[in-house]
């Protein structure tokens, strides 16, 4: 098994760009999550998926959109990167959203000039 | 709100000292959870604690659930380089919410 699979791994944007993470996993988890990794701040949560077809916002969701058609995939689009999106975005996938055991990605740090 | 509040933020150790390092929070949680993480990887979980009071070891670490459900500790013995990273507490309420880690040095 690859766990969890994160592209790319680093990724340098112009404000006003848009691009997506990508996200997979291949451990057939029904829940699935994004996070963004700042300095000085814990991990908080931008969006999750407790399955196929169905997303929901988590603390910080404003400048970010997710789909999820699949169980295996979560990507997540930044529709007009802005500097304040410059962090270190991790996907995570769990067996349930109450399973507590999150498996993570290794992470895409981004930058957004 | 469900902030956390770990410390310390950093500490620098020399090889087979014990490390002690804890979160806090103004609100209760359901479980505590320790996580783990390498530079350029993702945080990986070390350990779960699911009662109030609940004391569970993993090897050379052991963590702790407070008695208020406010707060957990993590304790780390006899440190080897490979203990070297970031460590993250994580409560869950409603949702999941993380502290802002302690990085670990640990010198030969």
């Amino acid at each position: 098994n690859a766990g969890v699979t994160q592209t790319p791994k680093f990724q340098v944007l112009k404000t006003g760009q848009s691009m997506t993470l990508q996200c997979a996993q291949d451990m057939n988890h029904e829940y699935m999550s994004w996070y963004r990794q700042d300095p000085g701040m814990g991990l908080r949560l931008i969006h999750y998926s407790v399955g196929a077809g169905i997303t929901d916002q988590g603390e910080v969701p404003n400048g970010y959109n997710v789909s999820r058609s699949t169980t295996e995939d979560f990507p997540l689009r930044l529709l007009s990167a802005a500097p304040s999106q410059t962090s270190v975005y991790f996907c995570a996938s769990s067996y349930s959203k109450g399973h507590l055991e999150q498996f993570f990605g290794p992470g895409t740090r981004l930058t957004v000039l | 709100g469900q902030q956390l509040n770990q410390s310390p933020q950093s500490m620098f150790i020399q090889e087979g000292e014990d490390v002690s390092m804890n979160c806090t929070s103004s609100s209760i949680f359901n479980t505590w959870l320790w996580y783990k993480q390498d530079p350029g990887e993702g945080p990986v979980l070390l350990i779960a604690l699911y009662k109030a009071g609940e004391l569970t070891s993993n090897g050379r670490l052991t963590a702790q659930f407070g008695i208020t459900r406010k707060d957990s500790f993590l304790n780390i013995s006899a440190s080897i380089p490979s203990d070297v990273g970031i460590y993250f507490c994580a409560g869950q309420a409603n949702d999941m919410r993380f502290g802002a880690g302690t990085r670990l040095t640990v010198k030969p």
